[in-house]
């Protein structure tokens, strides 16, 4: 079964700050998902990546298969970003498994 | 377009009862997941539905159950109900299993 890491877990920033956020897996996918969580629970996919690198706005996702890891950077962060952002991985048609999750509040 | 739609949105049951969760899908989506969010196990898979038949079920107790409809619609139950099953309950649809997931605002469950 595939393990998922996320760092860090908690993560306080300023306004206007560039925000990274890290996951690791142990074993090979085939997709890697990016959610975000904002309280009261609604989830919403802000990426889905096999490989490369992805841009939404001021959201970029990055993947590096060969060293099971993946990145999301928030630039220019403001505090409508504050949310938990979830990594999850899937390989072929197995189920996703999800990390615990980072908790990001942005301060203005 | 409308989004995935869970019903209902809270609910309050007590110790022994059953419950069933609603999730309508985005329309022309075939697969349907459940996922369980609790504060200690983050999200968990339940399972998933694609074209009314179970693809995948994740390591659950068999009190969990679900079902799909040939409109796509789908439905979880939980019976025998214990308070280790408070918890929000979300549903996804996507056009087929591959592919990104829309999410439901989620039913929340408290059990007494």
């Amino acid at each position: 079964k595939n393990e998922v890491e996320q760092s860090p877990q908690n993560l306080t920033a300023q306004e206007g700050e560039f925000i990274t956020i890290n996951c690791s897996y142990s074993v090979g996918i085939s997709a890697l998902h990016w959610l975000q969580q904002h309280p009261g629970g609604g989830i919403v996919s802000l990426f889905m990546l096999s490989s490369g690198k992805k841009k939404h706005g001021r959201l970029i996702a990055t993947i590096n298969i060969q060293e099971k890891h993946s990145s999301l950077h928030i630039t220019a962060s403001h505090p409508r970003d504050s949310a938990v952002y979830i990594c999850a991985v899937t390989s072929g048609n197995t189920p996703l498994v999800f990390g615990k999750g980072t908790r990001l509040s942005v301060i203005a | 377009k409308a989004g995935v739609t869970q019903t209902p949105r809270y609910l309050i049951k007590t110790r022994g009862q059953q419950v069933t969760l609603s999730c309508s899908p985005i329309s022309g989506h075939r697969s349907v997941s459940w996922y369980q969010q609790t504060p200690g196990q983050g999200l968990q898979f339940l399972f998933e539905y694609f074209s009314e038949t179970q693809r995948n079920k994740g390591n659950f107790p068999g009190r969990f159950s679900g079902r799909q409809f040939s409109n796509s619609r789908s439905e979880m139950n939980v019976s025998t109900l214990e308070l280790g099953d408070s918890a929000l309950y979300l549903c996804a649809s996507r056009p087929n299993l591959d592919g990104e997931l829309f999410f439901g605002e989620g039913s929340r469950l408290t059990v007494l």
